[in-house]
């Protein structure tokens, strides 16, 4: 079982959707959760780290269930500019933070 | 926010030639740093952990003779892909951390990519 496991995608919506993504994940022991935005050939973004209260910031929103270990970033009003890869993004947990991504959801919005 | 500078941006090489790619953090002291590799249309797999002045942690399936870490100073870690081949083209990335946790201080360079003819 992969360690991070995404909804496949490619999610295709019109401007002004919304759209929620995804993403469970195997290791218990993971303490912290992320949310990044990879645009094609370029370096992962921090889109937001993710709570278990749930935070939000603008239109996106994340949650958090550990008791589930599901992660989840909803989009709201989506614009044009969204369109890109998302990926989840975990620490391994343990005694050393490393981040392990999931395989990422294509979001396409159209006009 | 910090940068994290990485070099080069693309590479094509012969089979079989080596190729080198630095990853420097410009205005902070990283003494970690990762090295992930990302396939068409895949999510970046993380390939080693590398600290300064010791030897490199590698993942599981990835080979340490085949992709060399070095990490001889706190701002720069290179990794050397020897004998590259065409399997081995791919996005490779680097991130740097500053602090003692991961949470956001965790910056990623452009990232390198390689192409194997």
């Amino acid at each position: 079982r992969k360690e991070v496991e995404q909804d496949p995608g490619p999610f295709n919506v019109p401007e002004g959707a919304t759209v929620a993504f995804n993403c469970t994940y195997s290791n218990s022991a993971s303490q912290s959760f992320f949310w990044y935005r990879q645009d094609c050939r370029k370096e992962p973004k921090l889109l937001m780290s993710v709570y278990s209260s749930g935070n939000e910031d603008g239109r996106f929103t994340a949650q958090l269930n550990r008791a589930s270990q599901y992660i989840s970033l909803l989009i709201r009003d989506s614009k044009l500019s969204d369109s890109a890869t998302y990926l989840c993004a975990v620490t391994r947990g343990g005694g050393y933070n490393k981040l392990i991504f999931g395989a990422g959801t294509r979001l396409a919005v159209h006009p | 926010g910090a940068v994290v500078s990485q070099h080069p941006s693309w590479v094509i090489c012969k089979s079989g030639t080596s190729v080198k790619i630095e990853c420097r953090s410009l205005d902070f002291q990283a003494t970690t740093m990762f090295w992930y590799r990302q396939f068409p249309k895949q999510s970046l797999m993380l390939m080693a952990t590398s600290n300064e002045g010791s030897k490199a942690t590698y993942e599981q399936g990835v080979e340490k003779d085949k992709f060399l870490i070095n990490h001889a100073s706190l701002t720069l870690s290179t990794l050397t892909v020897t004998s590259a081949h065409p399997e081995d083209s791919s996005f490779y990335i680097c991130s740097a951390m500053t602090g003692g946790t991961i949470n956001e201080k965790l910056f990623f360079g452009s990232g390198t990519q390689l192409s194997v003819l």
